[in-house]
């Protein structure tokens, strides 16, 4: 069965320190990636997605996420964290569900960023 | 120019009622779901229509209902409200492409229910 693990509930960053959010799928097939934040009383934004090609993706305020098939992860980077960055981000992986396209989501990382 | 939009942001009422949360989008997407996101921040999703046509109906409890007037659309129905319904509900829509698994998916707002 498909499923996405985000190991971190909870990471602290200092504010202008580098970051990296951990995230593991297992599914079956090949993966299409996305990475979702929701902040504090927002609906949720997309950041980025893979589906193919260059494994390394470029997405909005500065991520990045990188897609290693042979560890089934698809980690989420910032190389320096803004205040503003302070939200719970979701890792999501595209299924299939009765012949269509869903999302199964991971449980979130809520990111604090310390001045 | 919201996307996807979500009416009532937050909606508090009593055990038993009857309620809606309404969910518009103006992308000209095909498909338009409702998820739900418990107390954990665990999203699942409940529904999926495309053009009007209910093609994702998860093990959701008959007491929630939703209708699609139009592909811009797609209301929620909750009758009865229970405790356990106390949640944030989240629309969103995508292109269409239904049959793969590359559509992308944008979301509302959510709403939160609080039942008491």
């Amino acid at each position: 069965a498909q499923s996405v693990t985000q190991p971190d509930i909870h990471i602290t960053v200092s504010e202008g320190a580098s970051l990296e959010l951990r995230c593991n799928y297992s599914y079956g097939a090949t993966p299409y990636l996305f990475w979702y934040v929701q902040s504090p009383g927002q609906g949720l934004q997309l950041l980025l997605k893979y589906f193919s090609g260059d494994t390394l993706v470029q997405g909005i305020k500065g991520f990045e996420a990188e897609f290693k098939r042979s560890q089934s992860s698809f980690n989420l980077r910032k190389p320096s964290v803004h205040w503003s960055d302070a939200a719970e981000y979701f890792c999501a992986v595209g299924i299939m569900n009765s012949g269509y396209s869903t999302l199964t989501f991971g449980k979130g990382t809520m990111l604090l960023v310390s001045p | 120019d919201t996307a996807v939009s979500q009416t009532p942001k937050y909606l508090v009422t009593q055990m038993g009622n009857d309620k809606s949360i309404k969910c518009e989008q103006n992308l000209g997407h095909d498909t338009m779901y409702w998820y739900k996101q418990d107390s954990k921040k665990f999203l699942k999703i409940m529904f999926s229509y495309n053009n009007k046509e209910l093609i994702i109906n998860e093990t959701v409890p008959n007491r929630f209902s939703p209708k699609s007037p139009d592909k811009a659309h797609l209301n929620l129905h909750i009758n009865s409200l229970e405790l356990g319904d106390s949640a944030v509900y989240f629309c969103a829509s995508s292109q269409g492409r239904s049959r793969v698994r590359t559509d992308t998916q944008y979301f509302g707002p959510g709403t939160r229910l609080t039942v008491l």
